[in-house]
């Protein structure tokens, strides 16, 4: 059964410094999303992206993210300048079509910012 | 604003018991409801979905859901619990009319006992 993947598992980082999440969809979805969860914490919507260009974003989502599918398979999630508080395991998600509506969720990326 | 509460934390049953997750949620036009499930170090894992029609929904591994549109509830429940069962549970809404990201509940964590 196809899967959503997402890299790396866990990235130890420096307050200030860049990180990329990947995540590779399942192959035919045009949908995508990023999510976070804080320990202990709800699953909270980043953003939501589709031909290319961003549908919605929440407030999380400031200047400091953005995303991108830079060739057409990896979709990606960058933060610039990483505080203590992006500590979180990121999600990915994929949904097939605009007439599907279960998102398929990636094992997650576990970042810790130190 | 689309909102979700699971009002309890923890749900421990024994095997072989019927078991029940609550969720109740809140948006302003029809919702569209799912339940998730999140096993030790692994990604959501999409268990079933209330778009329309029946108000029982079957879903993955014997789970069903009801939609109760008067009490805005979406209780998960299985007739005969497994201990395989235990993990992180968590009901999920989207309003119909609006937002497509999922807002999620803080999640029940069910505890099967042998």
């Amino acid at each position: 059964e196809p899967e959503v993947t997402q890299t790396p598992s866990h990235q130890v980082t420096q307050m200030g410094q860049e990180v990329i999440l990947r995540c590779v969809p399942i192959s035919n979805h045009l949908y995508f999303y990023w999510y976070r969860q804080i320990l202990g914490q709800k699953v909270e919507f980043l953003v939501s992206f589709y031909n290319n260009e961003i549908s919605e974003k929440s407030e999380i989502f400031d200047d400091q993210f953005s995303v991108e599918r830079p060739d057409g398979s990896n979709f990606t999630l960058k933060i610039r300048s990483t505080k203590l508080e992006d500590s979180a395991m990121y999600f990915c998600a994929t949904r097939e079509a605009a007439s599907s509506y279960e998102q398929y969720f990636g094992p997650g990326t576990r970042l810790t910012v130190t | 604003a689309q909102s979700v509460a699971q009002p309890e934390d923890q749900v421990n049953v024994a095997e072989g018991n019927p078991l029940t997750v609550k969720c109740t949620y809140s948006v302003s036009g029809n919702p569209y409801l799912f339940w998730y499930v999140q096993y030790p170090n692994r990604g959501l894992q999409f268990l079933l979905k209330y778009i329309t029609g029946d108000n029982l929904v079957k879903g993955s591994y014997g789970f069903e859901a009801e939609f109760n549109k008067s009490q805005t509830s979406f209780h998960l429940k299985k007739p005969s619990a497994l201990v395989s069962d235990s993990a992180l549970y968590f009901c999920a809404v989207r309003d119909e009319g609006s937002a497509r990201q999922l807002t999620f509940g803080s999640g029940t964590q069910l505890t099967v006992l042998p």
